[in-house]
């Protein structure tokens, strides 16, 4: 079965600290990646997505992440955090068939001045 | 152009009562999904709506309803309201696409509070 797995309910970082937000999945193919922002009392934004090739993908933002299939993980990663940084992060997977999504529980992020 | 819209954006509602959410996705968008957003369980895939035609349904009881109009406006409906039925309910619109490959964009919401 699909799942996502955000193993980081919570984290905290000082504005201008570098940032890595986990993201694992289970997936029986080759998956297509997501990952989305939410601010609060907003709808999700896509950041970033990866099908297939590079497997470090840029995004909006100055965000980044990276596609490892051994590891089957997905992680996003930032170099600098800023204060508008701070938001709930999701990490997805779009199935091969069908037009149908699956998110982890999310991560939140905290950003200290 | 204009994103997703969601109408109401709050509601308020006791047990036992039915519910109608309404979407109207980015023009020129044909596909439109619903998700049920909990602290406690993140977001889980409600069904998916295609020309009028419901494409994909996730794990929720027949009490969790919907549909589409000929405009791809998407309304969802929830009967016989439980507390546990207190979320927020996303809409997501995308081109068409049949894999999982099409970016899908999300609506504000709406906060359905069931008393």
């Amino acid at each position: 079965a699909q799942s996502v797995t955000q193993p980081d309910i919570h984290i905290t970082v000082s504005e201008g600290a570098s940032l890595e937000l986990r993201c694992n999945y289970s997936y029986g193919a080759t998956p297509y990646l997501f990952w989305y922002v939410q601010s609060p009392g907003q709808g999700l934004q896509l950041l970033l997505k990866y099908f297939s090739g590079d497997t470090l993908v840029q995004g909006i933002k100055g965000f980044e992440a990276e596609f490892k299939r051994s590891q089957s993980s997905f992680n996003l990663r930032k170099p600098s955090v800023h204060w508008s940084d701070a938001a709930e992060y999701f990490c997805a997977v779009g199935a091969r068939t069908g037009n149908q999504f699956y998110f982890g529980t999310g991560t939140s992020l905290t950003v200290i001045p | 152009k204009a994103g997703v819209t969601q109408t109401p954006r709050y509601l308020i509602k006791t047990r036992g009562q039915q519910v109608t959410l309404s979407c109207s996705p980015i023009s020129g968008h044909r596909s439109v999904s619903w998700y049920q957003q909990t602290p406690g369980q993140g977001l889980q895939f409600l069904f998916e709506y295609f020309s009028e035609t419901q494409r994909n349904k996730g794990n929720f009881p027949g009490r969790f309803s919907g549909r589409q109009f000929s405009n791809s406006r998407s309304e969802m409906n929830v009967s016989t309201l439980e507390l546990g039925d207190s979320a927020l309910y996303l809409c997501a619109s995308s081109s068409a696409g049949t894999s999982g490959t099409e970016t899908q964009y999300f609506g504000p919401g709406t906060r359905l509070l069931v008393l």
